[in-house]
């Protein structure tokens, strides 16, 4: 079964730009969760998504949204971008709410210049 | 906010030598994850703790889970060189959010 899958790898942008990153999970698998991990804060919560629907959400900016499609495939974007987003943006996950084991993906690498 | 803490930040053994880790949160956890980071990969599950006083093993590994479900422990016995990387731990209350830990990083000298 292939893993969770991240795209793009690495993305640089300019202050003020927007990005949007796109997270397909393992098959079979219909809750994604994405995180913002940082020398600094470490590995902080975004929001999780279950069939299309957020069902829980971190303590960041409405400029960070999100959304799931039909097939369980997330994107994550961030609006107005600051320079405090560089970050390694990771996504992970699991078969259903009830289900543990989350499965994190390799990551997008945004740096904000 | 739910806060959870992690210590040592940082932590050199020497082959051979055990490690702990250990983990409090500011509020009582309805479960608690534990998560390993290589260096330049991303996190993997290793385990999650659930009960009250649960203990459970992976080989070397031993997890704890304090009385009070506020604290829980990793213990490794041996250390190997395979064993380096960043340790998190991640506790999750009833609202279903994961809090993580900043995680100890575990260097190993063969």
């Amino acid at each position: 079964k292939a893993g969770v899958t991240q795209t793009p790898r690495y993305l640089i942008k300019t202050r003020g730009q927007q990005v949007t990153l796109s997270c397909s999970p393992i098959s079979g698998h219909r809750s994604v969760s994405w995180y913002q991990q940082t020398p600094g804060q470490g590995l902080q919560f975004l929001f999780e998504y279950f069939s299309e629907t957020q069902r829980n959400k971190g303590n960041f900016p409405g400029r960070f949204s999100g959304r799931q499609f039909s097939n369980s495939r997330s994107e994550m974007n961030v609006s107005t971008l600051e320079l405090g987003d560089s970050a390694l943006y990771l996504c992970a996950s699991r078969t259903s709410g009830g289900e543990v084991e989350q499965f994190f993906g390799p990551g997008t690498r945004l740096t904000v210049l | 906010g739910q806060q959870v803490m992690q210590i040592p930040q940082y932590q050199h053994v020497q082959e051979g030598e055990d490690f702990t880790t250990y983990c409090n949160s500011s509020t009582t956890l309805s479960n608690i994850q534990w998560y390993k980071q290589r260096p330049g990969g991303h996190p993997v599950f290793l385990i999650q703790l659930v009960k009250s006083g649960e203990v459970k093993k992976q080989k070397r590994l031993t997890f704890q889970f304090g009385e009070a479900k506020k604290n829980s422990s990793l213990h490794i016995t041996a250390t190997q060189t395979t064993d380096v990387g960043t340790y998190f731990c991640a506790g999750s209350s009833n609202t279903g959010k994961l809090i993580f830990g900043q995680g100890t990083t575990l260097q190993v000298k063969p």
